[in-house]
């Protein structure tokens, strides 16, 4: 198995433009999570989806994040605009399991850098 | 609501010398205790587990956590750590549907 994808794996902006991230889970995996990582705040978690469905979006920050999972194999997560706080690495997990929770699998994340 | 306290921020120490990484949590119901592991410019990756059964459980690289329901703790040992062991260790319960994070502890080892 090619574990989770994402990409790119580096992006660097300009403030206003912008961004869309992108994750392809582990086939089969029924639960996606959208992460952000900075040094300040270290591991947030944005949203997640169950069955492509968002379960919990509270923990995106303001309205210029958006996330979809039109079908169980991909989502992209979109920060339009974007600002120069906005700089962090977003990593994308999956995990199997349904209800109680089971194992996060990791992708490689995106380091994003807003100029 | 669940929480995870890690009350190590950053932790140096010698090549040979033991490990222990404090976790404890705050939760109501059946939970699930992972440690993660992140190397340097690395995703993160699963140290061990705990859902049921034996409370010391093994992990990956000589890793071991100790579960103690009494003192809601899962905290990760090794008795004699590496330079490679340099990372940045995450401790995370699990309830229902997603998981919490600690706040992560840096480890350097000195060679």
């Amino acid at each position: 198995d090619a574990g989770v994808i994402q990409s790119p794996r580096h992006e660097v902006t300009e403030m206003g433009q912008e961004v869309t991230l992108r994750c392809k889970p582990i086939s089969g995996h029924d639960y996606l999570f959208w992460y952000r990582q900075t040094m300040m705040r270290g591991l947030e978690l944005l949203i997640y989806f169950n069955n492509n469905v968002p379960i919990d979006d509270s923990g995106m920050p303001e309205d210029r994040f958006s996330a979809k999972m039109p079908n169980a194999s991909f989502s992209t997560l979109k920060i339009q605009p974007s600002e120069p706080r906005d700089s962090a690495v977003y990593f994308c997990a999956s995990s199997p399991t349904s209800g109680y929770i089971n194992e996060q699998f990791f992708g490689p994340g995106t380091r994003l850098t807003v100029l | 609501a669940q929480s995870v306290s890690q009350h190590n921020h950053h932790v140096i120490l010698s090549e040979a010398a033991s490990l222990e990484l404090g976790c404890n949590y705050s939760y109501g119901g059946t939970v699930n205790l992972f440690w993660y592991v992140q190397y340097p410019g690395q995703h993160l990756q699963l140290l061990l587990k705990y859902f049921s059964g034996d409370p010391l459980v093994k992990g990956i690289k000589g890793f071991e956590a100790e579960f103690i329901k009494s003192k809601f703790s899962f905290n990760l040992r090794k008795p004699s750590v590496q330079w490679s062991d340099t990372a940045e260790y995450f401790c995370a319960v699990g309830g229902f549907q997603k998981l919490v994070f600690g706040t992560g502890t840096r480890l350097l080892v000195s060679p």
